[in-house]
């Protein structure tokens, strides 16, 4: 079935680790996103990418970087992680036109 | 990415009440989407408005793209508690959307 998948669904780790945030999805789409929200509150985009070898930085600035090696796969690592960056990431995938679909998200926190 | 405003931050209503939520800009916009993301859930895609004027229906939700192409609007007829979630609208072009700031709507049964 085609979808697009995160994980790990929850993590809590330390000032300082080094993490990396996964999602993959299987619909074959060229563009790829990853938002930033905290409970209740609007998205934000923080990377995207409109096929592989292609990433941007979107409107909220953020220590994070994602790699696009694969069409299927858009990662997002934080290389020392500090309790502000304790929020949701949901990654997106969308085709040229139309709505975007969604992963059930990571929460991060950092402690 | 098009700036989009979108009120009443929170809505309060009685099952079987109606309820809108309102997105405006002040820019024309190419097109508009609508989501719904449901307490501890993702966004989830309803539905995408490109014509000027369109009005579409999907059971007791039906949404508005304003004539000027700068606001739109998400009707729900007779709520229902499984309506409860966060209605996001987002505009913007085929290379990025910016999501309004959502519309949180519990339902008091």
């Amino acid at each position: 079935e085609a979808d697009i998948y995160q994980t790990p669904r929850y993590l809590v780790i330390g000032t300082g680790k080094k993490i990396t945030l996964e999602c993959s999805q299987t619909m074959g789409h060229d563009k790829m996103y990853w938002y930033q929200q905290d409970p209740g509150m609007e998205l934000h985009l923080i990377h995207y990418s409109y096929g592989v070898n292609s990433t941007e930085k979107g409107d909220l600035s953020s220590e994070s970087t994602v790699s696009r090696i694969r069409t299927e796969h858009f990662p997002l690592t934080l290389e020392s992680a500090r309790p502000s960056h304790t929020s949701q990431y949901l990654c997106a995938s969308s085709e040229w036109e139309g709505g975007y679909t969604f992963g059930s998200g990571t929460r991060l926190t950092v402690v | 990415g098009q700036q989009v405003m979108q009120i009443p931050q929170y809505q309060h209503v009685q099952e079987g009440e109606d309820f809108t939520t309102y997105c405006n800009s002040s820019t024309t916009l190419s097109n508009i989407q609508w989501y719904k993301q449901r307490p501890g859930g993702h966004p989830v895609f309803l539905i995408q408005l490109v014509k000027s004027g369109e009005v579409k229906k999907q059971k007791r939700l039906t949404f508005q793209f304003g004539e000027a192409k700068k606001n739109s609007s998400l009707h729900i007829t007779a709520t229902q508690t499984t309506d409860v979630g966060t209605y996001f609208c987002a505009a913007g072009s085929a290379r990025q959307l910016t999501f309004g700031s959502g519309t949180q709507l519990t339902v008091l049964p």
